[in-house]
């Protein structure tokens, strides 16, 4: 059973700090990694994917990955309160029909 | 510019009943298409994809169907809901050949009572 194992959370932050969220998955052989961004009620939306070891920059947000210890990293600098969000963890191999999403992790920034 | 449409947004239906989910894609063809369903506190569940008309996938056995009569038109079908049917259903697409994440549509909160 492959899966994706992110802390539920909720992850609390003051505002202007660095928030730090955390994915591990168990199969080997994934290749493509995502973080995903939900507010409540609405649906996912696409932050960051990283398919090579190492750090991956986009803004506030780097991305993490450490396939030899099979983790997946997310990090949000100064988080500001509309980053608060319940944050998606997906995993899968070359393509995306076997996309595994892990529960995800529920970020509160306070102001 | 690519969209991607889902609706009802809310659904409440009785066990037993039918239910018909429609997702519509604009601005690409030949999408890969998905169906996922997010039951409260856990992961995204791949039910269905599709990567072309009439071509579906089915990843759980369950009362659910999905069919696509059209190139950027996918349906979720179920002839008779149980309650554990409930969920936040999500329909998505990616580009055919290359795999950047996916573009979920707005989702359908389904209840059944």
């Amino acid at each position: 059973q492959k899966e994706v194992e992110q802390n539920s959370g909720p992850l609390s932050v003051p505002e202007g700090a660095i928030a730090s969220l955390n994915c591990t998955y168990s199969d080997r052989g994934s290749q493509s990694f995502f973080w995903y961004r939900q507010y409540s009620g609405k649906s996912p939306e696409l932050i960051m994917f990283i398919y090579s070891n190492g750090d991956k920059e986009d803004g506030r947000f780097t991305a993490q990955l450490n396939k030899a210890s099979q983790y997946v990293s997310l990090l949000i600098r100064d988080s500001q309160p509309s980053d608060s969000a319940t944050y998606l963890c997906a995993v899968g191999g070359n393509g995306g029909f076997k996309t595994i999403f892990g529960a995800g992790t529920r970020l509160f920034v306070k102001a | 510019s690519q969209t991607i449409h889902q609706w009802p947004a809310t659904l409440v239906q009785p066990v037993g009943s039918p239910l018909s989910l429609e997702c519509t894609v604009e601005g690409t063809s030949n999408p890969n298409l998905y169906w996922y369903r997010q039951a409260a506190g856990r992961g995204l569940q791949l039910l269905f994809y599709s990567v072309g008309i009439g071509q579906i996938s089915s990843e759980v056995p369950q009362n659910l169907s999905a069919s696509r009569p059209q190139d950027r038109q996918f349906i979720l079908s179920s002839k008779k809901l149980l309650l554990s049917d409930s969920g936040f259903y999500l329909c998505a697409w990616t580009a055919g050949q290359s795999f950047y994440g996916y573009t979920f549509g707005s989702g359908t909160r389904l209840t059944v009572v």
